[in-house]
């Protein structure tokens, strides 16, 4: 029944590592998202794709790098993992659904994936 | 750019004050107005959302909020708080011609019993 889910729940790994998290939305939406939580409780949006084409690309390290095999799937591959990279990762999703061009961008989140880089 | 301020970084208050917390955003154009909710270890929830018509918005829980466009604001408010509202609250918004939402740094609230 979970709307989006995002696994690993907890994810801690050694400096230099490769990791990859998985998201699966079961909504029917045509967009998804990407963002990382800081200490802090920032919100920072990393990419989000839609109907599986990337359509927001901020500025992240090329060490990420989003995929999204079909549109219900978009995983984060993260290399040569720092410790900076330390944060919860949040997994959205959205209908894009343009009533006269306008998308109203309801965000449904996952419950996230600590992620701790020793 | 357009940009989204939430004036209260931290607030804290007794069970069964009231609450408001303010955000304001910049942006002339049409706009989309969301709550999110993020309690203690968990992940965002939608608290609630102004589309268009009555801007005075009712959410889940007992909150609600006003969108009053000449001073681009959309406060938070509930009349009476509950322990169980201790949360991390963000305001989010999207204008009509973005993609993206656009997020306040949040305000983390605390109720002490």
């Amino acid at each position: 029944d979970t709307a989006v889910s995002q696994t690993p729940k907890y994810l801690v790994t050694q400096m230099g590592n490769d990791k990859s998290i998985k998201c699966e939305q079961n909504l029917g939406h045509d967009t998804m998202y990407w963002y990382k939580q800081d200490s802090k409780k920032f919100l920072k949006i990393m990419f989000s794709y839609n109907n599986k084409e990337l359509i927001i690309n901020e500025t992240v390290p090329n060490r990420f790098s989003p995929k999204s095999p079909d549109k219900a799937h978009l995983n984060l591959h993260i290399n040569s993992l720092e410790l900076g990279d330390s944060a919860v990762y949040f997994c959205a999703s959205s209908q894009d659904s343009e009533r006269t061009g306008v998308s109203y961008n309801e965000q449904f989140f996952g419950p996230g994936t600590r992620l701790t880089v020793l | 750019a357009q940009s989204v301020s939430q004036h209260n970084h931290h607030v804290i208050l007794s069970e069964a004050a009231s609450l408001e917390l303010g955000c304001n955003y910049s942006y002339g154009g049409t706009v989309n107005l969301f709550w999110y909710v993020q309690y203690p270890g968990q992940h965002l929830q939608l608290l609630l959302k102004y589309f268009s018509g009555d801007p005075l918005v009712k959410g889940i829980k007992g909150f609600e909020a006003e969108f009053i466009k000449s001073k681009f604001s959309f406060n938070l408010r509930k009349p009476s708080v509950q322990w169980s509202d201790t949360a991390e609250y963000f305001c989010a918004v999207n204008a009509w011609s973005n993609y993206q939402l656009i997020w306040g740094a949040g305000t983390k609230l605390i109720i002490k019993p």
